[in-house]
């Protein structure tokens, strides 16, 4: 069965710092792997999603996420963090074997002004 | 942009009662799902629904769930005889297509607290 680690559990920034949150998955064929941030209060909105091809890809609100077959690691980024940002991101995979999304655990970011 | 929506925000129930999740998906999506989020914990796959019938459920989703969608525009999670363990925050979500093509769209979630 595939599962998600996301190893930091909280990470706090300084607005205007770069970002980079990890994410690792255990799959043994090509997963699909996306995005998600959450809001206090709010759903899961989708940020990026990867399903093949060019293995950097963009997401809204300026992430972007790149695919590494060789880590197992899906690994979301930002090169300048905004107080907006503050939230809690969770990476999910999916598989070919069907249609549930696995979920990591979640990394809370807190964002310094 | 469309959006999933769910209703109500915030269920209170006794323990032992039924309720009912309700769920309307964007209106043109096939694929249903739901999952539920325990306090501090991860987001779970309780179960897709595709043409009328459920597609994939997990361990979580025993007998006391069911999923319908009793018209062309709502989907529903009840829970027979809800128990303490069952509060938890439960998001529908929909696509176009089947995970592997097309991302999943979460609504705001149900917060259900048993008492």
């Amino acid at each position: 069965a595939q599962s998600v680690t996301q190893p930091d559990i909280h990470i706090t920034v300084s607005e205007g710092a770069s970002l980079e949150l990890r994410c690792n998955y255990s799959y043994g064929a090509t997963p699909y792997l996306f995005w998600y941030v959450q809001s206090p209060g709010q759903g899961l909105q989708l940020l990026l999603k990867y399903f093949s091809g060019d293995t950097l890809v963009q997401g809204i609100k300026g992430f972007e996420a790149e695919f590494k077959r060789s880590q197992s690691s899906f690994n979301l980024r930002k090169p300048s963090v905004h107080w907006s940002d503050a939230a809690e991101y969770f990476c999910a995979v999916g598989t070919n074997a069907g249609n549930m999304l696995t979920f990591g655990g979640g990394t809370r970011l807190m964002v310094k002004p | 942009e469309p959006e999933v929506t769910q209703t109500p925000s915030h269920q209170v129930t006794q323990m032992g009662q039924e309720v009912i999740l309700r769920c309307v998906p964007i209106s043109n999506h096939l694929y249903f799902y739901w999952y539920r989020q325990i306090l501090g914990q991860k987001v779970e796959f309780l179960v897709s629904f595709y043409n009328n019938e459920i597609s994939e459920k997990s361990e979580i989703f025993d007998d006391q769930f069911s999923v319908e969608r009793p018209d062309g525009s709502n989907f529903t999670l009840k829970i027979r005889s809800t128990k303490l363990e069952d509060s938890a925050m439960y998001f529908c979500a929909s696509s176009s297509d089947r995970a592997r093509n097309q991302p999943q769209h979460f609504g705001d979630g149900t917060r259900l607290s048993i008492l």
